[in-house]
């Protein structure tokens, strides 16, 4: 079974600045999904960025980028020019890719309380 | 991007009764849907898989026949908390993946909250 490990509970930083989640993951598959979520007060998951294992290039979408170290099992996601709106809890997430059988569910961490300051 | 609607947005039910939770993709077939549980300040924890056509599979320790899903169709599969507790209140949240999308992504449910009294 996977497990996911967010180790920051909270995080506070002020708006315009760089922060950056961590994530540690634990799988015996080769090829997987990672993914961040970003969970409002609205509690609507909204899916912020998605990364391949088999993809050794990082992924980004716009201000998010996230750093891959498959081999360190690491997945750690960097957000630039931190906003008002970004402040949120943040859940790092696993799947096993799709098989003959359909999909996954996801393997969520804990989740990381993201604040920024005005 | 892909639209899951869940219904209701939130209930309160009495001990003992059972309540049925829906959860529909809009735009989109989905022959997998998944469903979570949420206590507060905590994370996702998955339930279930609902299969179109077949039988649900239940994680580990989840009571099947306390949580009881039907995938009707490919647009809509159904929980059903059975003589609910007041250990049962949470957040559930439904997903589903667009049919047999290469791209992995699951789309998630605006969530339901349950209270029993």
């Amino acid at each position: 079974a996977q497990t996911v490990t967010q180790s920051q509970p909270e995080m506070s930083v002020q708006e315009a600045e760089t922060v950056t989640l961590s994530c540690t993951y634990d799988t015996s598959e080769s090829n997987y999904y990672l993914f961040w979520y970003k969970q409002p007060p609205s509690r609507q998951m909204i899916l912020v960025i998605r990364q391949e294992a088999y993809k050794q290039q990082n992924a980004t979408e716009n201000r998010f980028s996230v750093n891959f170290q498959k081999a360190a099992k690491s997945f750690s996601l960097k957000i630039s020019d931190s906003q008002l709106g970004d402040t949120a809890m943040y859940f790092c997430a696993f799947m096993n890719p799709w098989s003959g059988g359909g999909a996954d569910g996801l393997t969520f961490g804990k989740g990381t309380h993201l604040i920024i300051q005005p | 991007g892909a639209v899951v609607s869940q219904h209701p947005s939130w209930v309160i039910c009495k001990s003992g009764t059972s309540v049925k939770i829906e959860c529909r993709s809009l735009d989109f077939q989905a022959t997998t849907m998944f469903w979570y549980r949420q206590f507060p300040k905590q994370s996702l924890m998955l339930m279930a898989t609902s299969n179109e056509g077949s039988k649900a599979t239940y994680e580990q320790g989840v009571e099947k026949d306390k949580f009881l899903i039907n995938h009707a169709s490919l647009t809509l599969s159904t929980l059903t908390v059975t003589s609910a507790h007041p250990e049962d209140s949470s957040f559930y949240i439904c997903s589903a993946p667009p049919g047999t999308s290469g791209n992995n992504e699951q789309f998630f449910g605006p969530g339901t909250r349950l209270t029993v009294l």
